[in-house]
């Protein structure tokens, strides 16, 4: 079967850093997609992850452990404006991209 | 970059009418389109894999024929809801996938909030 799990909701402090991990379970890895999406609106691109590894990108690092199935997505120095949900999706293959149900994340001042 | 739009935006309609979502790559040619629903406070489920030319691939549990697929061209795909019910109120949401880079990326149109009275 096909199972990614991420926790529902995490709150945190403008300034901080806070970790959203993903693990998966699924028939197939081609590569690790972490998506930003705010309420009502299409998800929009954050990173993508194909080999083990920490990918940097700002504010913005994604980490990747395939053997494990795991995958986290590092924000730093939170601003008010990064509140919203981050889905975590695994792209199998075949041109599919499975997503997490996402973390909805809130940035308190 | 990768522009995909959808129209219409949002939609209202009454129980028992079809409703047509268009989705449409603007700056690239996308044989490879697909369609997700989103209900409140959950993930993007894959309703469809619409492939141009060709009929589309259905995801288990996905009725085809009440979720009608078209890709006609290279840059347009088209969801009909057909005898739309109230439990097909959603967020249907397409993306586009572009071939041009390294990155087997897709790209989301904005999504159409559909609610159906």
């Amino acid at each position: 079967g096909q199972n990614i799990d991420q926790p529902t909701e995490m709150t945190a402090t403008e300034g901080a850093i806070v970790q959203i991990n993903c693990t998966y379970q699924t028939s197939g890895f081609n590569g690790l997609f972490w998506y930003q999406q705010h309420a009502g609106e299409a998800p929009t691109f954050l990173s993508y992850n194909v080999l083990d590894g920490l990918e940097e990108k700002g504010r913005f690092s994604s980490f990747l452990s395939r053997s494990k199935g795991y995958s986290y997505l590092l924000l730093k120095e939170l601003q008010m404006k990064d509140s919203a949900s981050y889905l975590c999706a695994v792209y199998t293959g075949g041109f599919k991209t499975i997503f997490g149900a996402g973390t909805r994340l809130f940035v308190k001042a | 970059g990768a522009v995909v739009s959808q129209h219409p935006s949002w939609v209202i309609c009454k129980s028992g009418t079809s409703v047509k979502i268009e989705c449409r790559s603007l700056d690239f040619q996308a044989t490879t389109m697909f369609w997700y629903r989103q209900f409140p406070k959950q993930s993007l489920m894959l309703m469809a894999t619409s492939n141009e030319g060709s009929k589309a691939t259905y995801e288990q549990g996905v009725e085809k024929d009440k979720f009608l697929i078209n890709h006609a061209s290279l840059t347009l795909s088209t969801l009909t809801v057909t005898s739309a019910h109230p439990e097909d109120s959603s967020f249907y949401i397409c993306s586009a996938r572009d071939e041009r880079g390294a990155l087997d990326e897709q790209f989301f149109g904005p999504g159409t909030r559909l609610t159906v009275l």
